[in-house]
Parts: C-alpha cells; structure tokens; sequence
C-alpha cells in the first residue's frame, strides 16, 4: 500500500539534544511538508521541498532543519535552537502537478509527538 | 495572501442532528479549498476539496460542503451527526495557480457528538 510513514510516533528529548524526526513516502509525490500541531493553532508550515536537493523555508523554520537527499525522504532536526519544541509533528506529500487548473492535494503521515523534558 | 477563519473552536452536537462548521476565507485569486478531519493522535484525512468545478462537493463519510464566492465561504455540513464524527476538522486555501503550492489552514473546530 502507497502511504506515508513518519517514525517514532513517539519522541522524547532533553533540552540542549537535536533529534531528527523521519518521514518516508512511497506515492512517488514530488513536494513534501513539514507542520507543527499546536493545541488551538492549526497547522504551521516549517519547511517544504518541491524537488530533490532543494527545499524553502515555511512560516516557522527558526530552530528546524531538513534535508531532500531522496525523493522518498524528507527528516527534520529539531535543533536546539528551537525555544520550544513540544509539540506534534506532521508530515504530508504531494504530486507537483502545474500549470493552471491542477492542484495539489496534500497526503499526511500518522505524526510523531515530540516532548522535551 | 491567503488566510482561513473557522468560526467556533468547538461545536456540540447530538447524534442524529445537523452538523455545520464554519469556514471563511480570504484569496486574492480563485482558490482552491478543502476540509480534512483529524482523530486524536493521528494524521490527517482528505474530507473533501473545491476545485473550481461543482460549487456543492460531496465527500465521504457523508459530508458535503458549498462553495459561495459571494460570501468567500465553504461551510462544511452532514444532515445527520454520528458519534464517529466526533474528530477536529480543518479548512485549508490554496492559491490554485498550480505547482506544489502551500495550504494555510484554519486554527481547527473540535466537533462533539452526544449521544
């Protein structure tokens, strides 16, 4: 089955420590995004990456990192620079079609839930 | 640039009663829209998406939403509420002009089904 698999589902960190979270697909999708969940703030964007080897800054990159080795592979780190990490992490996929008319649909993985103790 | 406004962080509902959520949005060209419904701990789940065909959408589960430009809203509706629907549910706007264009979603209204 095509899908998108993020792991661990569960993370726990001590302050100061990087941790990169995974994110895989398997829908042969072009883009991928990273999101942050807050409780009551929707979904923010952290990062995005259209094609391999290259990816922009979303709405709140300060503190994450990522990289587009793979078209199947999208990690974030979670840098100690990132004042408050806790929080739940989504990751989502989907076709680069363009040009006037398409759109993108956005598929989401199972999320990983970061704590920082 | 674009944004979305979900009326109403949380809604109550009993079972078998019409479920309505609310969301208006701001787009400066002709957007695309959709609703995602999220469980608890979990990702989230295409309901249903505007795409500048059919102004009424129908999605699964029973839902339906409505595109009126003239109000700039996509309200979200199922005539009958059942105790599975109990998730939060999410608007999002794309600008539509093609590309891997981002999404800006609205903040989210817990839905709450009584039985």
């Amino acid at each position: 089955d095509g899908g998108i698999t993020q792991s661990p589902k569960y993370l726990f960190r001590k302050e100061g420590q990087n941790v990169t979270l995974s994110c895989e697909q398997n829908l042969n999708h072009d883009a991928m995004y990273w999101y942050r969940q807050d409780p009551g703030q929707g979904l923010r964007l952290i990062y995005y990456s259209q094609i391999v080897n290259d990816f922009q800054k979303g709405d709140i990159a300060e503190g994450y990192s990522v990289s587009r080795e793979k078209k199947e592979s999208f990690p974030l780190t979670v840098t100690s620079a990132q004042k408050n990490p806790t929080a739940f992490y989504l990751c989502a996929s989907s076709k680069n079609y363009r040009g006037r008319g398409s759109y993108n649909e956005q598929f989401f993985g199972p999320g990983t839930r970061l704590t920082v103790l | 640039a674009q944004s979305v406004t979900q009326l109403g962080s949380h809604v109550s509902v009993s079972e078998g009663a019409l479920v309505l959520l609310r969301c208006n949005y701001s787009s400066s060209v002709p957007p695309y829209l959709f609703w995602y419904v999220q469980y608890p701990n979990q990702g989230l789940q295409l309901l249903l998406k505007y795409t500048s065909a059919a102004t009424l959408v129908k999605g699964i589960n029973g839902f339906e939403a409505e595109f009126k430009k003239s109000e700039t809203s996509f309200h979200l509706t199922k005539p009958s509420a059942h105790m599975s629907d109990a998730a939060e549910y999410f608007c999002a706007v794309s600008e539509g002009q093609g590309g891997s264009e981002k999404l800006v979603f609205g903040k989210g209204t817990k839905l709450t089904v009584n039985p």
